[in-house]
């Protein structure tokens, strides 16, 4: 079982490019998460998905959209990446209230 | 909204010392409480969680966790400490009214001497 896998790994990002990260999840969750860690600030949610076709803002959704078309995909998408946005990004997924959360591996994403 | 503070953003212990990572929730109802370990360059792996049975609540690698409603705590101990401990530690806690979000504390680096 793979559980939650990310991609890119990492990447560096021109300033004003488009960039999808992916998440894809094989344990049949119906909820996802976003989140951004940054050095002293923690994990902080961007963009949650209760289940396949909802989505909805969580602390930090500025820049950032998503989708959730299957229960196994969640992208997150910059439309115009800036550097503020420079960051690891963690995907998760969790199965009913309560349930622990599992984690992806992370995107390292540098914005120049 | 939930808050949850974690005291110390380094703590430092010699190999064989008591591990003691504080956690501070904001909630007057009972929530769920999670521990999360993540190690360099990792994702966050579960260390354990307390979801209203036993008060005492023991995950992976010998670490455990006690609930007190009173002082809205769940801090985190290991009797001794290992350097392979050497991680960042997350206090986490279920948001409030039903959903299925966590709030995370802003981590506690753990640092194991020989």
């Amino acid at each position: 079982i793979a559980g939650i896998t990310q991609a890119p790994t990492s990447q560096i990002l021109a300033a004003g490019r488009r960039m999808t990260l992916r998440c894809t999840q094989d344990m049949r969750h119906n909820a996802m998460y976003w989140y951004r860690q940054d050095l002293g600030l923690g994990l902080r949610l961007i963009h949650y998905s209760n289940t396949a076709g909802t989505t909805g803002k969580g602390e930090v959704p500025d820049g950032y959209s998503v989708s959730r078309a299957n229960t196994d995909d969640f992208p997150l998408t910059l439309a115009s990446a800036v550097p503020s946005q420079t960051s690891v990004y963690f995907c998760a997924s969790s199965d009913g209230q309560g349930r622990e959360q599992y984690f992806g591996p992370g995107t390292r994403l540098t914005v120049t | 909204a939930q808050s949850v503070t974690q005291l110390g953003s380094h703590v430092s212990v010699s190999e064989g010392a008591l591990v003691l990572l504080r956690c501070n929730y904001s909630s007057s109802v009972p929530p769920y409480l999670f521990w999360y370990v993540q190690y360099p360059n990792q994702g966050l792996q579960l260390l354990l969680k307390y979801t209203s049975a036993a008060t005492l609540v023991k995950g992976i690698n010998g670490f455990e966790a006690e609930f007190k409603k009173s002082e809205t705590s769940f801090h985190l101990t290991k009797p001794s400490a290992h350097m392979s401990d050497a991680a960042e530690y997350f206090c986490a806690v279920s948001d409030q009214g039903g959903s299925e979000k966590l709030v995370f504390g802003k981590g506690t680096k753990l640092t194991v001497n020989p």
